[in-house]
């Protein structure tokens, strides 16, 4: 089906670890986006890639890094996990020239840093 | 900055209607938006509206726009069981359709 899909599901990092959360989309979308999601405070920004080649920081981007390997393709990385990075990670894509700019978003990543 | 709140909680019974409000900050918002979270799941759009109509309904779901008081509402009619989710306001800001959500009301649907 089409859609976003991440990898993994779910993750257990010990502090100071590294990982690659994998996100891709076959809706041939321009835009790509990472958000954080923890309880009571929504989904917060991470990062985003307006287009292929470009990549910029939203609200909460420290401690992170992104890649837009490929129109299809944006990997967040956690360089060197800490606990306050335990969230569920969102990847969402959408098409700039639509009408409505509507965001298809992945199943998550539950990630635990301990 | 720009900044989307909501109450976290609603609770009915089944078959009333349930209305979940939302006020939002930038007035530049080209459209806006509610999604629905099921529980261990991703979010799902439900229905948006153009910030220059003020309804706009879609079988059970009816959402009222006030852009002078930057309040926007979604109503379920004959709420279900399978309603109960959390529900996600959202406002476009700036360029590249930036979405800013709110941190969500989590519907509870009772007999």
């Amino acid at each position: 089906n089409a859609g976003v899909t991440q990898t993994p599901k779910f993750q257990v990092l010990k502090t100071g670890q590294s990982m690659t959360l994998q996100c891709a989309q076959d809706m041939n979308h321009n835009s790509m986006y990472w958000y954080r999601q923890d309880p009571g405070m929504g989904l917060r920004l991470i990062y985003y890639s307006a287009s292929e080649g470009t990549t910029d920081k939203g609200e909460v981007p420290n401690g992170y890094n992104v890649s837009r390997l490929n129109k299809r393709e944006f990997s967040l990385r956690l360089e060197s996990a800490a606990p306050s990075q335990t969230s569920v990670y969102f990847c969402a894509s959408s098409e700039t020239g639509s009408d409505n700019y509507g965001y298809t978003f992945g199943s998550g990543t539950r990630l635990t840093v301990v | 900055g720009e900044d989307v709140e909501q109450s976290l909680f609603l609770s009915v019974r089944e078959g009333d209607s349930s209305v979940i409000n939302c006020t939002y900050t930038d007035s530049s918002s080209t459209y806006l938006y509610w999604y629905k979270q099921e529980p261990g799941a991703g979010l799902q759009l439900l229905t948006y509206i153009f910030s220059n109509m003020d309804m706009k309904q879609d079988q059970r779901l009816t959402v009222l726009l006030n852009k002078k008081d930057k309040h926007l509402s979604l109503r379920i009619a004959d709420t279900q069981t399978g309603d109960s989710a959390i529900y996600f306001c959202a406002e476009s800001s700036g360029g590249y359709n930036k979405l800013i959500f709110g941190a969500g009301t989590r519907l509870a649907v009772h007999p």
